[in-house]
């Protein structure tokens, strides 16, 4: 059973233009997401993070808006550029109490393509 | 980053043998961690370690084991090496459980 969806395989933008990757949930007990971006044969590198008792956060052209209610993250790149094609991997934890977090739990991840 | 070495990166052996992957960091991170890529599956958990000597299954834990003796080594044991164990195996560090995680550059392990 997937508790970490992205359901898009893939995404093609023009550069310029804004990139959305979506990333849905089903383990309501998640309160800690992370998006990994992943270039051809090189390991992931982490991009961003937000815990639950935020709604959105912002690294320069990065963005992740979190909506608990629909259990729905998106990651947004503004503007988008040619060197963002890779594959983005969504994650997800949840808070154990004195125990810390849970392991993450990734989703297939989506492909973007930006193109010239 | 954090410095994650994996070793080797490249292999090819046939079904039946021992396989061991070692992942190296010079972070002092407490936990380690073993992930499987493949086609459709994304990244799926192996073994964790929170520290020498201590090691968790994850996801896909069988026909796997794992062994750290010390905190900066985690060793990914294939006791008999089966094609679907085909895959690109990922090491990664962290210094809490379940947040931020660093990844090593990959093994992609063939087995005939």
């Amino acid at each position: 059973d997937q508790q970490v969806k992205q359901n898009s395989p893939s995404l093609s933008v023009q550069e310029g233009r804004i990139s959305i990757l979506n990333c849905d949930y089903t383990n309501s007990m998640f309160d800690y997401f992370l998006w990994y971006k992943k270039y051809p044969a090189e390991g992931p590198t982490f991009l961003i993070s937000i815990s639950s008792i935020k709604d959105k956060n912002e690294d320069g052209r990065f963005t992740v808006f979190l909506n608990k209610s629909a259990k729905h993250l998106s990651l947004h790149i503004v503007p988008s550029q040619p060197g963002d094609s890779a594959v983005y991997f969504c994650a997800a934890s949840e808070s154990m109490g004195n125990s810390g977090y849970s392991t993450l739990t990734f989703g297939k991840g989506t492909m973007l393509l930006v193109s010239p | 980053d954090a410095g994650i070495t994996q070793s080797p990166r490249h292999k090819v052996t046939e079904t039946g043998t021992p396989v061991t992957l070692r992942c190296h960091q010079t972070e002092n991170h407490r936990y380690m961690y073993w992930y499987r890529q493949d086609p459709g599956h994304g990244l799926r958990l192996i073994h964790y370690s929170y520290g020498v000597k201590d090691t968790d299954k994850g996801e896909v834990s069988d026909g796997y084991s794992v062994s750290r003796s010390k905190t900066e080594d985690f060793l990914l044991t294939l006791e008999s090496a089966t094609s679907s164990q085909t895959s690109v195996y990922f090491c990664a560090t962290g210094a809490y459980r379940g947040e931020t995680q660093y990844f090593g550059p990959g093994t992609r392990l063939l087995v005939l």
